[in-house]
């Protein structure tokens, strides 16, 4: 099946800082990747979406200057969460699609992200 | 818009126990119906799918047939056991929604053994 990875899987940050997660689709292109955020034992919640060589769409509500996603290849998608404060703190887990019929996702194993 | 309801955890059962945990959804296109499974500390996985009424997705034992006329994905598991401990998510992905998945708020099943 279709793999998608996550680096770093885990990230202990100080406040102020920047911190870039990358989303990787292995064997095939991804011409959509999503970005979500979870909460503990809370369901996840979709921050943006973005299409390969286009400006990420954002969901109400998310600040688009503090989480910045990249979608330059088919193959790669980053998040970098800028000025990271402790309420950012948060398992985040991105998805990429290929546009097939059936309209799955295939998941990331998730980042966490800690900040201090 | 399209939005997925499951059933509130968390869920405790015996091993060998049925497992039901109920989803509906509402849609306003033809979604393609999804049951992803979380472990602890881990992402989400695929469990089964369905793109149309009346198919029947499966795997490791469990099924979940997509029903229109109840707008309903119920997964089911015949016979549980100690590793199926996690947190299930029912979710769909309309067409007309821009391939966005929409997830319910998820399940917690624990099994003792």
């Amino acid at each position: 099946g279709a793999v998608v990875s996550q680096h770093p899987s885990w990230v202990i940050c100080k406040s102020g800082t920047s911190v870039k997660i990358e989303c990787r689709s292995l064997d095939f292109q991804a011409t959509t990747m999503f970005w979500y955020r979870q909460f503990p034992k809370q369901s996840l919640m979709l921050m943006a979406t973005s299409n390969e060589g286009s400006k990420a769409t954002y969901e109400q509500g998310v600040e688009k200057d503090k989480f910045l996603i990249n979608h330059a290849s088919l193959t790669l998608s980053t998040l970098t969460v800028t000025s990271a404060h402790p309420e950012d703190s948060s398992f985040y887990i991105c998805s990429a699609s290929a546009g097939l019929a059936s309209n799955e996702q295939f998941f990331g194993p998730g980042t966490r992200l800690t900040v201090l | 818009g399209d939005s997925v309801t499951q059933m509130e955890g968390p869920v405790t059962l015996s091993e060998e126990a049925f497992l039901t945990i109920n989803c509906t959804y509402t849609a306003t296109g033809y979604p393609s119906l999804f049951w992803y499974v979380q472990y602890p500390g881990e992402g989400l996985q695929l469990l089964l799918k369905a793109t149309k009424a009346d198919d029947k997705g499966s795997n490791k034992g469990f099924e979940a047939t997509y029903r229109k006329e109840t707008t309903s994905f119920h997964l089911e598991k015949g016979s549980v056991q100690v590793s199926d401990s996690a947190v299930y998510f029912c979710a769909l992905s309309d067409l007309t929604g821009g391939f966005k998945t929409i997830f319910g708020a998820g399940t917690r099943l624990f099994v003792k053994a």
